[in-house]
């Protein structure tokens, strides 16, 4: 079974407006990390945020947020004011347990354009 | 030079050519990975190093031997590679203090494409 399910390969948004990337997981532990990373073109994986299973608060960053809702098991990415560089991939991610090198496991991601 | 730098950043190779790929990393970090990125398939974990040991291997096929002589520095060698091998492979680092550290983060480089043909 999929650990990390990203259903939209692809969605549109204007410029300036908010937009939702998806993101469900499947796991049995209590403790776990979810992550989203950002592929442009050019290939690398750019870090944009952080959520903690026992995080209380949604985690943001900038024009970032994470919708988490632990019983749904969703960890939905929230780019507010769109802006032409936001054009790439995005990929959600998680982490099982507490090891800080307990690898990383990933979606297949979504495309994100956003027109002018 | 910061961050994680990826050499060279494409690659073309016959099916019998062995080469390799180099990854450096600037950010004192005490662990690196290789990830396969293939075309509509979700990353692929290939090898990782903690402290310049491998603690993990996912059942890659021989034909890619990773090497991390040191903490900044990680290859991974190719010999007889199958066309199917053809993809995007992306190396990243990372600083695991121990205990409840779920938290850390991979930094990647930009990739080396390869293509087998």
């Amino acid at each position: 079974a999929q650990k990390i399910t990203q259903t939209q390969p692809g969605m549109f948004v204007q410029e300036k407006e908010a937009v939702t990337l998806d993101c469900t997981y499947d796991t049995s532990d209590q403790s776990y990390g979810l992550f989203w990373y950002k592929q442009p073109s050019s290939g690398e994986m750019i870090f944009l945020i952080y959520q903690g299973s026992y995080d209380e608060q949604n985690a943001t960053e900038g024009r970032y947020s994470l919708n988490f809702q632990k019983a749904r098991k969703s960890a939905n990415l929230v780019i507010s004011a769109s802006q032409l560089g936001d054009s790439a991939m995005y990929f959600c991610a998680m982490r099982e347990g507490v090891s800080g090198n307990t690898p990383l496991v990933f979606g297949k991601g979504t495309r994100l354009s956003v027109i002018a | 030079e910061t961050g994680v730098t990826q050499t060279p950043r494409h690659l073309v190779m016959g099916m019998t050519n062995k080469k390799s790929l180099k990854c450096e990393q600037h950010l004192g970090h005490n662990a690196m990975y290789w990830y396969k990125q293939s075309a509509k398939k979700p990353l692929e974990l290939m090898f990782v190093y903690s402290l310049e040991e491998r603690v993990e291997n996912n059942s890659v096929p021989s034909r890619f031997s990773p090497e991390c002589p040191n903490s900044s520095h990680l290859f991974l060698h190719l010999h007889t590679l199958q066309p199917e091998d053809s993809a995007l492979y992306l190396c990243a680092s990372s600083q695991d203090p121990g205990g409840l550290s779920g938290a850390n983060v991979l930094t990647f480089g930009a990739g080396s494409r390869l293509t087998v043909l």
